[in-house]
């Protein structure tokens, strides 16, 4: 059972280029979510999903999109990177809504812009 | 969304209990209160859930007072690997939004 998988581990852009955070998940959650955590601070939500189809705006969405075609999966588009989009990225899932189910957290993805 | 304050930081020593205490005023009635554990270079992992009293687990125990206004994480005879940022959440099945504060970190030294 591999949880929550990210990818890429690490990736270095260039500033005005773009990419994509994959995510994927073999839980068939019904939610998910991306994070951004910048150093020494907490997690902050970017986007989140509440199944195929749907989706919907964090508390930090400027310069990112989503989609979920899949249950499995929700990558996390940087449409024109920024060098404040510096950040580690945790993709995350969950069964049920979140305040009552256990969130599963992939092992981040460390992106560098330049 | 109930918001939650706990402190920024705990230092302690191999073999002492490691108490966090995490407040939650208005937390709502169908609100339960869940705690993160997050290593570093790795994402947060559940440690235990509440809803009130006491819950214990094989890894803590978390108390809950009758007025549910706060909480308190507890970490028996902590161990160098038990040092990591400890995150306190309160929500219910309607919360889609939950972001993580900025935790506790907690340092134990030898």
């Amino acid at each position: 059972n591999a949880g929550v998988t990210q990818t890429p581990k690490f990736q270095v852009l260039k500033t005005g280029q773009s990419m994509t955070l994959q995510c994927a998940q073999d839980m068939n959650h019904e939610y998910m979510s991306w994070y951004r955590q910048d150093p020494g601070m907490g997690l902050r939500l970017i986007h989140y999903s509440v199944g195929a189809g749907i989706t919907d705006q964090g508390e930090v969405p400027n310069g990112y999109n989503v989609s979920r075609s899949t249950t499995e999966d929700f990558p996390l588009r940087l449409l024109s990177a920024a060098p404040s989009q510096t950040s580690v990225y945790f993709c995350a899932s969950s069964y049920g809504a979140r305040g009552r189910n256990t969130i599963y957290f992939g092992e981040g993805s460390w992106l560098t812009v330049v | 969304l109930a918001k939650t304050t706990q402190p920024i930081s705990m230092d302690s020593y191999e073999g002492q209990e490691v108490n966090i205490t995490c407040s939650h005023n208005n937390i709502a009635t169908n609100d339960y209160i869940t705690w993160y554990q997050q290593f570093p270079s790795q994402g947060p992992r559940f440690i235990i859930q509440g809803y009130k009293t006491k819950v214990t687990n094989e890894v803590a125990s978390l108390f809950i007072p009758a007025d549910r206004k706060s909480s308190t994480l507890s970490l028996p005879r902590v161990s160098l690997s038990d040092t990591a940022v400890y995150y306190c959440l309160v929500g219910d099945e309607t919360d889609y939004k939950l972001s993580f504060g900025a935790g506790t970190t907690v340092t134990v030294r030898a």
